[in-house]
């Protein structure tokens, strides 16, 4: 099952922050955030692994609740460069690994 | 540079006509993933390989089958086209264990379908 990411989509001004939220149904092992730009593929921003870690770099950063199976992407005083579509990737706890990508938030950065 | 090189980058197929996909890391990674992904929507995963361990996800249709000779390289295979199986398809690999485990993906192929 696929977890569902919110808000959809954003548009925010230069220097604007804007949280973005992935939530699974199922327990969770870890949860990856990626960054698409369109006609490319994912590229990898972060890992957060069970044990409630947040993580950062540079201006953007996140945390994993595994009990609430939520994790959140923050992104501070965005930049034109992040624009693009942000996908929660999820393991779960059981089995081997796969990743699982979220429904997606389209982000758009305006001057 | 390129650890996960996916050829080619653009593959038009006829409707009906079989086609292959290819995907080799330099990463000697166990894990490797194809992806399909669709115009404004998520990656969708079709399968995975745990070393060769193969796991098909459960809606992946029956036209779509995977191989994976070796460490480094793994072929998608679609049997017969559809119209329906234009999109980006994506390759990505991973290693299990510890902290290390987020997707290394190719740059795709994206698939026409006439």
């Amino acid at each position: 099952q696929q977890p569902v990411q919110s808000p959809q989509a954003v548009i925010l001004r230069e220097g604007e922050d804007a949280v973005i939220n992935c939530s699974s149904s199922k327990a969770l092992y870890s949860v990856h955030w990626y960054r698409q730009k369109h006609g490319e593929a994912p590229v990898f921003l972060m890992i957060l692994l069970k044990g409630g870690e947040q993580k950062g770099h540079d201006k953007i950063s996140a945390s994993f609740n595994e009990k609430k199976q939520q994790s959140s992407l923050y992104l501070t005083a965005s930049q034109l460069s992040y624009s693009g579509t942000y996908f929660c990737g999820t393991e779960d706890s059981g089995g081997y690994q796969k990743v699982t990508f979220g429904t997606g938030t389209k982000l758009q950065v305006i001057p | 540079d390129a650890m996960v090189i996916q050829n080619p980058r653009y593959q038009v197929t006829q409707f009906g006509k079989p086609v292959t996909l290819s995907c080799s890391q330099t990463l000697n990674h166990n894990v490797m993933y194809w992806y399909q992904q669709k115009s404004s929507q998520a990656p969708k995963l079709l399968f995975h390989y745990y070393d060769k361990d193969f796991n098909n996800e459960a809606d992946t249709p029956d036209n779509f089958q995977s191989r994976r000779p070796n460490t480094s390289f793994c072929f998608l295979d679609i049997r017969s086209p559809g119209l329906g199986d234009a999109a980006m398809y994506l390759c990505a690999t991973s290693r299990t264990g510890g902290r290390n485990t987020e997707a290394f993906f190719g740059q795709g192929t994206r698939l026409t379908v006439v």
